[in-house]
C-alpha cells in the first residue's frame, strides 16, 4: 500500500497567517490526491481534489499544489472557522490511503 | 441536494454482528461509487474500501477482509456495511462517502453523518 506522511501533526497559527500543510506519498501518485477538512463531531468535507482543483463552495483562500510524491495544502489567510483537522488522501492505487492528519489550532 | 443518511448508533457485545445503512438521495445512486471510512475514537481516518454501485463489486482495504462486507439495495438507493464477530477494537465511527470520478479512480465528495458503533460487554 502507498503510505501518506503528513506534516506537521499539529500547527498553531494566528488569524491572517499563511499556513502550509505537507503530504508526502511513498511512491508517485501523479495528481491523484484529495484534501479534506474535519471539524470536531462532524464528517469530513472535501476541499481539493486532483491535487489542486478547489471543490465548489470552498473558499478561495484554500489552495493545493504538487505532483508525484510531494503535495501541499495552503491557507492563504487563516480565518477562525479554519480551526479543524486536515487529511490528505491518495486515490491512485487499488487501495486508497489517508494521511494521519494535521490539527490546526488558532492562537 | 445530495444527502447520505446513515443509521443510528449501535451498542453491541463482542462476537455479535452489526449492519450499518447509508441511504442516498439527490442523485442517481448507481452512477457514483460508495466508500466506507472508519474513525476510531480520537484517531484519524482509515479507508476501508468501496463498492461499485453499478456492478455490486466490492474492494476491501488490507485489514478489512473477512469480517467486513459491503452490500447494496439499489432499489432503495442504500448501501450497507456489515461487520461480524465484533471486537472491542471495532469501536469507531463508520462513514459512508460518495465516490466521484471514474470506475478506477475516485475521490469522495459527500459524506454521511457517521454511525457510532460501540463494542462492549
Amino acid at each position: 500500500d502507498i503510505q501518506m506522511t503528513q506534516s506537521p501533526s499539529t500547527v498553531s497559527a494566528s488569524v491572517g497567517d499563511r499556513v502550509t500543510i505537507t503530504c508526502r506519498a511513498s511512491q508517485s501518485i501523479s495528481t491523484w490526491l484529495a484534501w479534506y477538512q474535519q471539524k470536531p463531531g462532524k464528517a469530513p468535507q472535501l476541499l481539493i481534489y486532483r491535487a489542486s482543483t478547489l471543490e465548489s463552495g470552498v473558499p478561495s483562500r484554500f489552495s493545493g499544489s504538487g505532483y508525484g510524491t510531494e503535495f501541499t495544502l495552503t491557507i492563504s489567510s487563516l480565518q477562525p472557522d479554519d480551526s479543524a483537522s486536515y487529511y490528505c488522501q491518495q486515490y491512485h492505487s487499488y487501495s486508497y490511503t489517508f494521511g494521519l492528519g494535521t490539527k490546526l489550532e488558532i492562537k | 441536494q445530495v444527502q447520505l443518511v446513515q443509521s443510528g448508533s449501535e451498542l453491541k457485545k463482542p462476537g455479535a454482528s452489526v449492519k450499518v445503512s447509508c441511504k442516498a438521495s439527490g442523485y442517481t445512486f448507481t452512477t457514483y461509487a460508495m466508500d466506507w471510512v472508519r474513525q476510531a475514537p480520537g484517531q484519524g481516518l482509515e479507508w476501508m474500501g468501496w463498492i461499485n454501485t453499478n456492478t455490486g463489486d466490492p474492494t476491501y482495504a488490507q485489514g478489512f477482509t473477512g469480517r467486513f462486507v459491503f452490500s447494496l439495495d439499489t432499489s432503495a438507493s442504500t448501501a450497507y456495511l456489515q461487520i461480524s464477530s465484533l471486537k472491542a477494537e471495532d469501536t469507531a465511527i463508520y462513514y459512508c462517502a460518495r465516490g466521484r470520478g471514474g470506475s478506477t479512480v475516485h475521490y469522495t465528495d459527500n459524506w454521511g453523518q457517521g454511525t457510532l458503533v460501540t463494542v462492549s460487554s
